[in-house]
């Protein structure tokens, strides 16, 4: 069964738009949640969330933490074709060390 | 900083041939993870250590695939005999506890 599930599975923007991507995951008691932006690369680190209801922000881009209903999302304003990659979201596992499962992720792309 | 290192970055093999591929975490980070990614199964974690040692391996495809890290610097994952199925992109990723992990360029390997 998943355990992390991303939505919508992809998107298609026009620069300038926002944007917002889901994450729910079925993991109780973990210590944190991941967001990775992945080019035709790499995963690339965008944000660690670990309580819920505060607000981590990075530019253009912000995500919040609802560990009471299970979910985060990833906000991106003003939409620049440089953002067009897959979002990947990662939650630990407890008692797993450093253990992370990884969504399937959201696949955005921006149109000029 | 390097960051985390993987060799080969492109493979090709034959059906049957024995692959090998390497990676060299970031200096300090005592957890490294072995990931494999494809189109259909996203990003699929195959095994991961800490300080070396093998915690968990459950998501090993099978038989044919083997992962050492002899010391904190170095770790290969071996697949041998190799099959067509098992062309993807490979990732390695290192961290510290309770941190975010930071992905290597990765590893495309065809099998053909």
């Amino acid at each position: 069964e998943d355990k992390v599930v991303q939505s919508p599975l992809s998107l298609v923007v026009h620069e300038g738009d926002t944007v917002t991507l889901n994450c729910s995951y079925e993991v109780t008691n973990f210590r944190s949640l991941l967001w990775y932006k992945q080019e035709k690369k790499a995963p690339t680190f965008l944000f660690m969330l670990t309580s819920s209801g505060i607000e981590k922000k990075s530019g253009r881009l912000s995500s919040i933490l609802d560990k009471k209903e299970l979910f985060s999302i990833l906000n991106i304003t003003a939409t620049q074709t440089g953002d067009s990659a897959v979002y990947l979201c990662a939650v630990g596992l407890p008692n797993t060390g450093n253990q992370f499962y990884f969504g399937t992720g959201t696949s955005l792309t921006v149109i000029p | 900083d390097a960051g985390v290192i993987q060799s080969p970055r492109h493979e090709v093999t034959e059906m049957g041939q024995e692959v090998t591929l390497r990676c060299k975490p970031i200096s300090g980070h005592d957890y490294l993870f072995w990931y494999r990614q494809t189109m259909m199964r996203g990003l699929e974690l195959l095994i991961y250590f800490n300080n070396n040692v093998p915690i968990d391996d459950s998501g090993m495809p099978e038989d044919r695939f083997s992962a050492k890290m002899p010391n904190a610097s170095f770790s290969t994952l071996k697949i041998q005999p190799s099959e067509p199925r098992d062309s993807a992109v490979y990732f390695c990723a290192s961290s510290r506890n309770y941190n975010e992990q930071f992905f290597g360029p990765g590893t495309r390997l065809t099998v053909l």
